[in-house]
């Protein structure tokens, strides 16, 4: 069982360019979210889903597109990176939405843009 | 939306000490109330949590403790070891989909 897996684990891109990170969970869970972490911040939502076909925004959307065909893939784009978008990111899933219930986290993704 | 709030930000305590971290929420529809552990280059990882029909939770050395009518809930740890040296966050759930909203942090150093 390995839970939530994130890749790649580090990733250093140009300001500009494109790319997607990957997230994937094998615990059937309907929901899934992704988080940035930035020092003195805790983590902030950007996107999540309560199940597959449906996504939402969270408190900082922009800059990122997410969609998820399968409930077990929860990919996360970023349409051109900016310095700002330097940052971990986490990518985490839960069993339940009405009654929330533990939510399990990937080991992270850090990606510096430059 | 929901707006976490925790203290202190760094907390350095001897081993065998207590640790008291605390935190406040502004949305009073929210009903569940989780810890995490952040160890360096991890994930969070949940420790404990509690739900608003609840006012204490202990396991072994940890507890939580929830005020509603303050909107205020609070972690403790008792004869704290090295290895709870790591970064802690605690969180409310929040909108229609009980989305985590997660406070800023405290990393706390247990002192051998």
């Amino acid at each position: 069982n390995a839970g939530v897996t994130q890749t790649p684990k580090f990733q250093v891109l140009k300001t500009g360019q494109s790319m997607t990170l990957q997230c994937a969970q094998d615990m059937n869970h309907e929901y899934m979210s992704w988080y940035r972490q930035d020092p003195g911040m805790g983590l902030r939502l950007i996107h999540y889903s309560v199940g597959a076909g449906i996504t939402d925004q969270g408190e900082v959307p922009n800059g990122y597109n997410v969609s998820r065909s399968t409930t077990e893939d929860f990919p996360l784009r970023l349409l051109s990176a900016a310095p700002s978008q330097t940052s971990v990111y986490f990518c985490a899933s839960r069993r339940g939405i009405r009654q929330p219930t533990e939510a399990f986290f990937g080991q992270g993704t850090r990606l510096t843009v430059v | 939306g929901e707006n976490v709030e925790q203290h202190p930000s760094t907390l350095s305590v001897q081993e065998g000490d207590s640790a008291v971290i605390k935190c406040t929420y502004s949305d009073s529809a929210s009903n569940y109330f989780p810890w995490y552990k952040q160890e360096l280059g991890k994930g969070p990882q949940l420790i404990i949590d509690i739900r608003s029909n609840v006012g204490e939770k202990k396991d072994q050395r940890i507890a939580v403790t929830l005020n509603k009518t303050a909107k205020h809930f609070s972690l403790h740890i008792t004869e704290t070891q090295p290895e709870d040296s790591a970064v802690y966050f605690c969180a409310a759930t929040s909108g229609s989909a009980r989305q985590l909203t997660f406070g800023s942090g405290t990393q706390l150093t247990v002192l051998p």
